[in-house]
């Protein structure tokens, strides 16, 4: 199975700070990343697929890159509603594996 | 805009079957673009794939290497839905269970449903 490790596990950050999470796998999956944003007790949601691409509706702050096995989430001037935890997922060979997540507070 | 309705008990006994139903609209379960998936999430797991469904002019299943024993993903073509039978349930099960469209992503979550195994 591709392991996936994300860095940091925590971060407390204040507003219009910029965020980068990096998740880096165990083997090269392309750029068959993708990041998701889970907020407490909600659903994860689709942030960026296929490393750079955006999801639907996904505010233009977030962004990714990356290919290979080392990727980025970057969060330009967070926001306040943007305290969640932060997943990344491969898709580039079953099994799915998923990063351990990295939780943002906000100061 | 796909929309997933899970349902199913949240409290399973151990070494019986946990059952759960993912109810689809906005899309159909026989989908040639996406597939659909049982997810679970746990403190102690994180976010684990358990498996999935998907319609290519025949119906496919694949599931984690973990689970292949005891886990069945089914299609229900006639009411649009798909479900997870989880077999000879423990402790280390209970978690909570997402149904999740992938199509480019895994796009489409259902609410989630906690599921506890306790006797």
């Amino acid at each position: 199975d591709i392991v996936l490790t994300q860095s940091p596990d925590f971060q407390s950050v204040t507003p219009k700070e910029k965020v980068t999470i990096t998740c880096r796998a165990s083997q090269s999956i392309g750029i068959s990343l993708q990041w998701y944003q889970q907020k407490p007790d909600q659903s994860p949601k689709l942030l960026i697929k296929y490393a750079s691409q955006s999801g639907s509706g996904v505010p233009s702050r977030f962004s990714g890159s990356g290919s290979g096995t080392d990727f980025t989430l970057t969060i330009d001037s967070l926001e306040a509603e943007d305290a969640a935890t932060y997943y990344c997922h491969q898709s580039s060979s079953l099994p799915y594996t998923f990063g351990q997540g990295t939780k943002l507070e906000i100061k | 805009q796909v929309q997933l309705q899970q349902s199913g008990p949240g409290l399973v006994k151990p070494s019986q079957t946990l059952s759960l139903t993912c109810a689809i609209s906005g899309d159909s379960v026989f989908t040639n673009t996406g597939a659909w998936n049982w997810i679970r999430q746990s403190p102690s797991r994180g976010l684990e794939w358990l498996g999935r469904t998907y319609y290519r002019s025949k119906w496919y299943n694949e599931y984690a290497v973990s689970m292949k024993s005891r886990i069945t993903i089914n299609p229900d073509t006639s009411k649009n839905q798909f479900s997870l039978q989880l077999n000879s349930v423990t402790p280390e099960d209970t978690a909570v269970y997402y149904c999740v469209r992938d199509d480019s992503g895994l796009v489409d979550w259902g609410q989630g449903t906690l599921v506890t195994v306790s006797s």
